[in-house]
């Protein structure tokens, strides 16, 4: 069965640290490839995702993350945090418009 | 444009009881997903309905829980004879068709059974 992984359950970060945050899954066939962040008291909304193509994708933010096939790995990357971005982060695959198997997620904090 | 809807935002049921939980998806997308959002099971896929295909329900956790879409449009999530353990936020998302493969989701119910 497919299965999602995140490294970390809970980051804490100083403003303008850097941040990635791990995410392997679990799956031969093709898929595709999201992160979601879930802001204090507000609904999961699509920060990045992948489908084809450059490996390297560029989301909101100033986030990014990038695919690498041969370790089934989809990290998560921000050069330099915000208090702003406290949030949880969840990182989900598909295989192609079915159901979403998400991470069990990663609490961010950013310390201002 | 407006997003996903659900409603109720909150629910205090008494154990036993029946809910229905409705959601309304982003006019236009021809498929819906219902997840729910625990403390101790994280984001878990319930079911999925594509046009006018068979619901795939292979999430649904017993036969006390089933859903309908009606129209091709809203959807209601039934919980019979409910339990503590399905005390979850219960999450409604909606998506395009044409290869758009990102899910667009709501806010959420917020289901506690006493």
């Amino acid at each position: 069965a497919q299965s999602v992984s995140q490294h970390n359950h809970h980051v804490i970060l100083s403003e303008a640290a850097s941040l990635e945050l791990g995410c392997n899954y679990s799956y031969g066939g093709t898929v595709n490839l999201f992160w979601y962040v879930q802001y204090p008291g507000q609904h999961l909304q699509l920060l990045l995702k992948y489908f084809s193509g450059d490996p390297l994708v560029k989301g909101i933010k100033g986030f990014e993350a990038e695919f690498i096939k041969s370790k089934f790995s989809f990290n998560l990357r921000k050069p330099s945090v915000q208090w702003s971005d406290t949030a949880e982060y969840f990182c989900a695959v598909d295989n192609q418009g079915g159901k979403l198997i998400f991470g069990q997620g990663t609490e961010l904090s950013v310390k201002p | 444009g407006a997003g996903v809807s659900q409603s109720p935002s909150n629910k205090v049921t008494e154990k036993g009881k029946d809910v229905e939980l409705r959601c309304d998806p982003i006019s236009g997308h021809t498929a819906l997903y219902w997840y729910r959002q625990s403390l101790g099971q994280g984001l878990e896929f319930l079911i999925y309905f594509q046009g006018n295909s068979a619901p795939d329900k292979s999430g649904l956790p017993s036969d006390r829980f089933s859903a309908e879409r009606t129209g091709g449009s809203v959807s209601t999530l039934t919980i019979q004879r409910t339990q503590q353990e399905d005390s979850a936020v219960y999450l409604c998302a909606s998506r395009g068709s044409g290869g758009a493969y990102e899910q667009y989701f709501g806010p959420g119910t917020r289901l506690t059974v006493t």
